[in-house]
C-alpha cells in the first residue's frame, strides 16, 4: 500500500532563517506531488505541483521554492522565512493529473515563524 | 476559473443529530466535486467525490452528498453524528479538463455530548 510521510511534524523558526520541509511517498512510482499551505481558518492554497523529477510548477509567486530531486521526494524550501510563511503545510500525491485522480494527503507540518 | 463557498464557518450539533454542511460552487459547467475531512493537526482524508451519474453519492464513515445542478450545490449530510465526526470539513471543486482542485475555506464541526 502507499504511504506519504512529512517531516518535521512541527517547526518553529525565526524570521529570516532558511526552511526545508520534506515529503516522501512509498509504494508507488512516478506520482504527481503537491505542496499546499493552509493558513489559520482558511482552506488549502496550492503552492507547487510536480509531474516528474525536476519538473516543478508554481501556482503562486511567493517566498518559497520546491524541488523534486528523486521520483518520490518533494522538498519545500525558503532562503529567508517571513512571518507570513507561518501555516500548516500539506504534501499530497496522486497517480495522474486528471481531475478525477484522488489526492492523498500527508500528515502535515505545522510551521510557526517568530 | 472555479470557486467554492462554504457559507458556514462553524457548526455545532448534538451527538445523534443529523448534519448538513453546505457547499456552493461556481464553474462554467458541471465540475468534479469532493468532500474532505481533516482531524485536528492531521492531513485531509477524502470522504466522497462526484464525477457524473447518480447525484446522490455515498462516502465513507456514513456520509453522503447530493449534487444539485440547479443550485450549484454539493451539500454533505449524515443522518446521525458521532462525537468522532468533530473535525474540519472541506469542499473542493476541480474542472473536468485536468485542472487543479480549488478548496473552500472549510467548516468546523463541533459535536456536543
Amino acid at each position: 500500500s502507499q504511504t506519504i510521510h512529512q517531516w518535521p511534524a512541527t517547526l518553529v523558526q525565526p524570521v529570516g532563517s532558511p526552511l526545508s520541509l520534506e515529503c516522501t511517498v512509498e509504494g508507488t512510482s512516478n506520482p504527481n506531488l503537491y505542496w499546499y499551505r493552509q493558513a489559520a481558518g482558511r482552506g488549502l492554497q496550492l503552492l507547487f505541483y510536480s509531474v516528474g523529477i525536476g519538473q516543478i510548477s508554481s501556482e503562486v509567486p511567493q517566498n518559497l521554492s520546491a524541488s523534486r530531486p528523486q521520483d518520490r521526494q518533494f522538498i519545500l524550501s525558503s532562503k529567508k522565512l517571513l512571518l507570513s510563511d507561518s501555516g500548516f503545510y500539506l504534501c499530497a500525491w496522486s497517480r495522474g493529473t486528471a481531475s478525477t485522480d484522488t489526492q492523498y494527503f500527508g500528515p502535515g507540518t505545522r510551521l510557526t515563524v517568530l | 476559473a472555479q470557486s467554492v463557498t462554504q457559507p458556514d464557518i462553524h457548526i455545532t450539533v448534538s451527538e445523534g443529530a443529523s448534519l448538513e454542511l453546505r457547499c456552493n460552487y461556481s464553474y462554467g459547467a458541471t465540475p468534479y466535486l469532493f468532500w474532505y475531512v481533516q482531524s485536528p493537526g492531521q492531513g485531509l482524508q477524502l470522504l466522497l467525490k462526484y464525477f457524473s451519474g447518480d447525484t446522490l453519492v455515498q462516502g465513507i464513515k456514513g456520509f453522503e452528498a447530493e449534487f444539485k445542478r440547479s443550485q450549484s450545490s454539493f451539500n454533505l449530510r449524515k443522518p446521525s453524528v458521532h462525537w468522532s465526526d468533530a473535525a474540519e470539513y472541506f469542499c473542493a471543486v476541480a474542472p473536468t479538463n485536468a485542472g487543479k482542485s480549488t478548496f473552500g475555506d472549510g467548516t468546523t464541526l463541533t459535536v456536543k455530548p
